[in-house]
């Protein structure tokens, strides 16, 4: 197992346009998480899933924002009619069992709307 | 609602220095504790981890202790090297819903 893997790495879009980021977690891992980071700044939690139900979201996932987990392996994040301020580095992770499971992290996917 | 901080924001030391770096959080109700780093443009690679019941936990020249009562953790480094160079961020679990809370990070630069 490789970890946690993020596609792509990088995206550049046009404001207005849509996107989709795909996370594979770590095989087994029941727990996947969605992160945003800014220049500067720590990850801030955008959503939670345990296996294939989404359990919790942030205020800052939009309804612009849509996260799916299906079948409780890979997850997608897709952003609809981007905005500049949704640059941002996107970062999943994943752990297995409860809450108190250590955490890792993908390597991001790196939006930039321009 | 948890709230982390991390001092300092930045450090700059001469290589072989041992160093210390400090986290704060609000809420004691915490599962856990994991420190990462993170260099320029990249995810973050977990360092350590220490459960609630937990005092410390040791990897390499790596140590972290915890004090859950007064909200307090520490990132010891101990012999640092120009690799040890990177953004070294504090998050908690727990205090706040179902994922971890991160402070913005100490930037450490150890020069040769």
């Amino acid at each position: 197992d490789t970890g946690v893997s993020q596609d792509p790495r990088h995206k550049i879009t046009k404001r207005g346009q849509n996107v989709t980021f795909r996370c594979d977690p770590i095989s087994e891992h029941n727990r996947l998480y969605w992160y945003r980071q800014t220049l500067g700044q720590g990850p801030e939690f955008l959503t939670y899933f345990q296996n294939e139900a989404q359990l919790e979201k942030s205020r800052l996932l939009s309804d612009r924002f849509s996260a799916e987990r299906p079948k409780g392996s890979f997850s997608t994040l897709e952003i609809q009619r981007t905005e500049q301020g949704d640059s941002a580095m996107y970062l999943c992770a994943s752990s297995f069992g409860t809450g108190s499971a250590e955490a890792f992290f993908g390597q991001g996917t790196r939006l930039t709307v321009v | 609602k948890q709230e982390v901080t991390q001092i300092p924001a930045a450090l700059s030391v001469p290589e072989g220095e041992n160093l210390v770096l400090n986290c704060s959080f609000t809420d004691s109700a915490i599962y856990n504790l994991q420190w990462f780093r993170q260099d320029p443009g990249k995810g973050l690679t977990s360092l350590l981890l220490i459960q609630s019941s937990q005092r410390e936990q040791t990897s390499g020249r790596l140590n972290a202790s915890l004090d859950k009562s007064s909200g307090r953790s520490t990132l010891y480094i101990a012999a640092s090297q120009p690799g040890d160079s990177a953004t070294y961020l504090c998050a908690v679990y727990g205090g706040g819903g179902n994922k971890l809370t991160f402070g913005t990070g100490t930037q450490l630069k150890v020069e040769l």
